[in-house]
């Protein structure tokens, strides 16, 4: 089983509301990871969470938020986001075993976010 | 630094065979991959070849990859109506923090 959930699959929200996205993974993998995928582009990495602890930052603004309550799971939390921030955000995992020398990561069906 | 490019479009017949191609410049890449993405949903991995190979077969899917080049293709055999996608190549090297370096994305489009 190679699945990764995200929830919701869409989600519609104000410039002043506070929402979170969810990712799910029972696969056993240590790494999570945010994209963000504007439209006709590649996914741009946001943050990667190693062994439930944040590992990688991309610069990205304060108005995202990440958090890793336990291995299996990965939520962003929005807070005042601006229309720009409509995107395809997508969760991924992979397996981060020590010493081993490939981490392919398995992607989620994203969320489809649009802030009015 | 890390670049991965690949041509925008390409269009083929339903039944014939589509090559989509990619180049690198990391020589450090130890895995390259190419992962699938039809509208509005995520990306799924197709399948990925190892810096020391050649050639990769799986089904009707084949990867060649010229390390001396930095040029990998992917290609389908007998193209369905169901490939058309976006196809993305990514590279991930030893020193990239695990981090993939992903193409622009090439659209194939399969004309019935």
């Amino acid at each position: 089983d190679t699945e990764v959930t995200q929830t919701p699959k869409h989600l519609v929200m104000g410039m002043t509301n506070k929402k979170s996205l969810k990712c799910e993974q029972h696969m056993g993998h240590r790494a999570m990871y945010w994209y963000k995928q504007k439209a006709k582009k590649p996914p741009e990495l946001m943050f990667v969470y190693s062994y439930e602890k944040l590992s990688i930052n991309e610069s990205v603004p304060s108005r995202f938020s990440p958090e890793c309550p336990n291995s299996s799971l990965l939520n962003l939390h929005l807070h005042a986001l601006q229309p720009e921030d409509s995107a395809l955000y997508l969760c991924a995992s992979s397996l981060r075993e020590s010493g081993y020398s490939t981490d392919t990561q398995y992607f989620g069906p994203g969320t489809r976010l649009t802030v009015l | 630094g890390e670049d991965v490019e690949q041509s925008l479009f390409l269009s083929v017949r339903e039944g014939d065979s589509s090559v989509i191609n990619c180049t690198y410049t990391d020589s450090s890449s130890t895995y390259l991959y190419w992962y699938k993405q039809e509208p509005g949903a995520g990306l799924q991995l197709l399948t990925y070849i190892f810096s020391n190979m050649d050639m990769k077969q799986d089904q009707r899917l084949t990867v060649l990859l010229n390390k001396k080049d930095k040029h990998l293709s992917l290609r389908i055999a007998d193209t369905q109506t169901g490939d058309s996608a976006i196809y993305f190549c990514a590279e991930i090297g030893m020193d990239s923090s695990y981090k993939l370096i992903f193409g622009s994305g090439t659209r194939l489009l399969v004309r019935p």
